[in-house]
């Protein structure tokens, strides 16, 4: 079965630094999806990036992007430029080809002023 | 707003009561999840309807039923609860299934903040 574990159930970041959350998987399939989602206060789950395997290339939106090593089954979501409003509970998700999104725990994301 | 609606936001309940959570999508979205959020612990993942077809159970006690009339509406049945059935609720929707396409992703409502008491 596939698994998605994220290790920080807690990050802090100052404001306008960068923050990298980490999130590992693990899977038998080759091909499958990975998402990073945010959930803010609002509880409305918010897609923030997503990255084909198939894709060697990193995915980046804005001042989200993705360190995404296939081999070492590992998707960390870098965020720059940290903003007041990126403070969210940040879910890591995994789904090949089944209707099955897997979640991650959860790290709770802390911005500072 | 990501056009997955779910009503009611908050319920309290006591363990003989029934109730029903309802989903409403109007994204043109043929398959529709419930997830269960509880503190501390990943989501997990409930139900799978795919073309209103039950897809994924996901060994989910009998006091939870789902139903999906049409491709627009889910419902969770609730009935006889426990205290540790105190949790978010929450529904998605997408388009078939969530990876048969590189623009697939799960729209998720707002949920429902479930408390039995």
């Amino acid at each position: 079965a596939q698994t998605v574990t994220q290790s920080q159930p807690e990050m802090s970041v100052q404001e306008a630094e960068t923050v990298t959350l980490s999130c590992t998987y693990d899977t038998s399939e080759s091909d499958y999806y990975l998402f990073w989602y945010k959930q803010p206060p609002s509880r409305q789950m918010i897609l923030v990036i997503r990255q084909e395997a198939y894709k060697q290339q990193n995915a980046t939106e804005n001042r989200f992007s993705v360190n995404f090593q296939k081999a070492a089954k590992s998707f960390s979501l870098k965020i720059s430029d940290s903003q007041l409003g990126d403070a969210a509970m940040y879910f890591c998700a995994y789904t090949d080809y089944g209707n099955k999104l897997v979640f991650g725990a959860g790290t709770i994301l802390r911005v500072k002023s | 707003e990501t056009g997955v609606t779910q009503t009611p936001r908050h319920l309290v309940m006591g363990m003989t009561n029934k109730k029903s959570l309802k989903c409403e999508q109007h994204l043109g979205h043929n398959a529709m999840y419930w997830y269960k959020q509880s503190a501390k612990k990943p989501l997990e993942l409930m139900f799978v309807y795919s073309l209103e077809e039950r897809v994924e159970n996901n060994s989910v006690p009998s006091r939870f039923s789902p139903e999906c009339p049409n491709s627009s509406h889910l419902f969770l049945h609730l009935h006889t609860l426990q205290p540790e059935d105190s949790a978010l609720y929450l529904c998605a929707s997408s388009q078939e299934g969530l990876a048969t396409s590189t623009n697939t992703e799960a729209f998720f409502g707002q949920g429902t903040r479930l408390t039995v008491v």
